[in-house]
């Protein structure tokens, strides 16, 4: 199985909205609802920030929100914040397996 | 709340086997999947596999299958990764993580640095 397909990276400015495509096939993405997506800041461990493709754990900030269309999860990020720079990767669970993206770094111009 | 803390950094000689502990405080531990996932340097998360305690079944990621090893001590709340037959690419950070629902993973441990080098 290979990983899913994230941009390498995308940047913004502080206050603007930004999306991160993660792309897979009809035998992982595209099979169920189990998407979540990490937040991880280098020398720390990820972090959930959605699950199940739109939900938002407590405490996570509702300028996070998850969607899924077809074989390709998105996860936007609005009121980009300095701290939200940091690497986020997708990830799919299905009975096959579970597979994560290869991860997109975001930089807040 | 339920923590998740990890055994300390190793140092391996390639074809040498490794093993990280990862042992759960403050909440339930036998029933959840206990995943493990690595990240080789400037590399991306990758899955190894997972078990759940209660019942010890593995269920291991097919590239590793052969050379990785999952067990799991309900009465210490600790599970176990055993890698084997190690190499260079191996090297990375080991991370344990919870699976709570809807295969989300959301109780992770800090990190185990393990070292492949002659």
């Amino acid at each position: 199985q290979s990983a899913l397909t994230q941009p390498a990276s995308v940047s913004g400015s502080p206050g603007q909205s930004i999306t991160i495509s993660c792309t897979g096939t009809s035998s992982d993405v595209g099979i169920n609802n189990l998407v979540s997506w990490y937040q991880h800041h280098p020398g720390k461990a990820p972090k959930l920030i959605i699950y199940e493709g739109s939900k938002r754990p407590s405490g996570v900030s509702n300028r996070f929100s998850g969607s899924k269309t077809g074989n390709t999860a998105s996860l936007t990020i609005s009121g980009l914040e300095a701290e939200d720079e940091a690497d986020y990767f997708c990830c799919s669970h299905a009975h096959s397996g579970t597979l994560f993206g290869g991860g997109t770094k975001v930089t807040v111009l | 709340q339920v923590q998740l803390v990890q055994s300390g950094a190793e140092v391996k000689n390639p074809g040498s086997s490794v093993k990280v502990s990862c042992t759960a405080s403050g909440g339930t531990f036998s029933i959840y999947t206990i995943n493990w996932v690595r990240q080789a340097p400037g590399q991306g998360l990758e899955w190894l596999g997972g078990i759940i305690p209660l019942l010890g079944t593995p269920n291991y990621a097919q590239r590793f299958q052969g050379r990785v090893t999952f067990n799991a001590d309900a009465s210490t709340s600790t599970a176990y990764m055993d890698l084997s037959s190690l190499r260079s690419e191996d090297t990375a950070v080991y991370y344990c993580a919870r699976m709570g629902g809807g295969g989300a993973m959301d109780v992770w441990g800090q990190g185990t640095t393990v070292t492949v080098s002659s």
